[in-house]
């Protein structure tokens, strides 16, 4: 199963903002807005930061934010805190007579 | 509040199968949402094992799927994961989750466990 793509990691000084992607195909990203991304803190299960590409579940801060274009999806963390330094995970409904449900290579997001 | 707690062994030896099951709380299994079991290797990515929905229908990582079980039991609002023929690779932390259908996000999750596969 392949797996989409991100870069491994992303950085910026407090207050700033950081935006990650996520590369797909017309298969999974491009195919359907069933994109979502999570946040992991080490040794901690991931939480869901966003649902439906832009949907933010209650509780989640409006600093983060998603969008899609193409096969590309972007999440992006605005006026950066210390907590947000953590692993950011993108993943897709890639069709259920296809992969099923993937999740992205993972971005370490360091706050400077 | 939607609690999932996984249990089972925490060692497993090569060829055996591993056995892993999520207790639910807070939400009954058979009102909806899909189930699902999703692993992460030491130091490296998430990885979807698979999903069922309460009527028992299932849906895995075509990579996994010759060696997965997934079943559900409403009477003890529980459901279980079955990975045959292990070996190193699948040493991960497990994780069971509440997904919203249709195989979309996971909103709920449980702590995890770690399963390592060594003789």
């Amino acid at each position: 199963q392949s797996a989409l793509t991100q870069p491994p990691s992303a950085s910026g000084s407090p207050g700033q903002s950081v935006t990650i992607s996520c590369t797909g195909t017309s298969s999974d990203v491009g195919g359907y807005n069933y994109v979502s991304w999570y946040q992991q803190h080490p040794g901690k299960a991931p939480k869901l930061m966003i649902y439906e590409v832009s949907k933010r579940p209650s509780g989640v801060p409006d600093r983060f934010s998603g969008s899609k274009s193409g096969n590309t999806a972007s999440l992006t963390v605005s006026g950066l805190q210390a907590e947000d330094e953590a692993d950011y995970y993108c993943s897709s409904y890639a069709g259920s007579n296809n992969l099923g449900y993937v999740f992205g290579t993972g971005t370490k997001v360091t706050v400077l | 509040q939607v609690q999932l707690q996984e249990s089972g062994p925490g060692l497993v030896k090569p060829s055996e199968t591993l056995s892993l099951t999520c207790a639910v709380s807070g939400y009954s299994i058979s009102s909806g949402y899909y189930w699902g079991w999703i692993r992460q290797p030491p130091g490296k990515g998430l990885e979807w094992i698979g999903s069922i929905y309460h009527s028992g229908s299932t849906y895995y990582n075509p990579s996994l799927k010759s060696r997965v079980t997934i079943s559900v039991d409403t009477s003890k609002n529980q459901f279980s994961l079955k990975l045959s023929s292990v070996t190193a690779a699948d040493t991960a932390v497990y994780y069971c989750a509440r997904q919203f259908p249709l195989l979309a996000y996971f909103d709920y999750w449980g702590q995890g466990t770690l399963v390592t596969v060594s003789s």
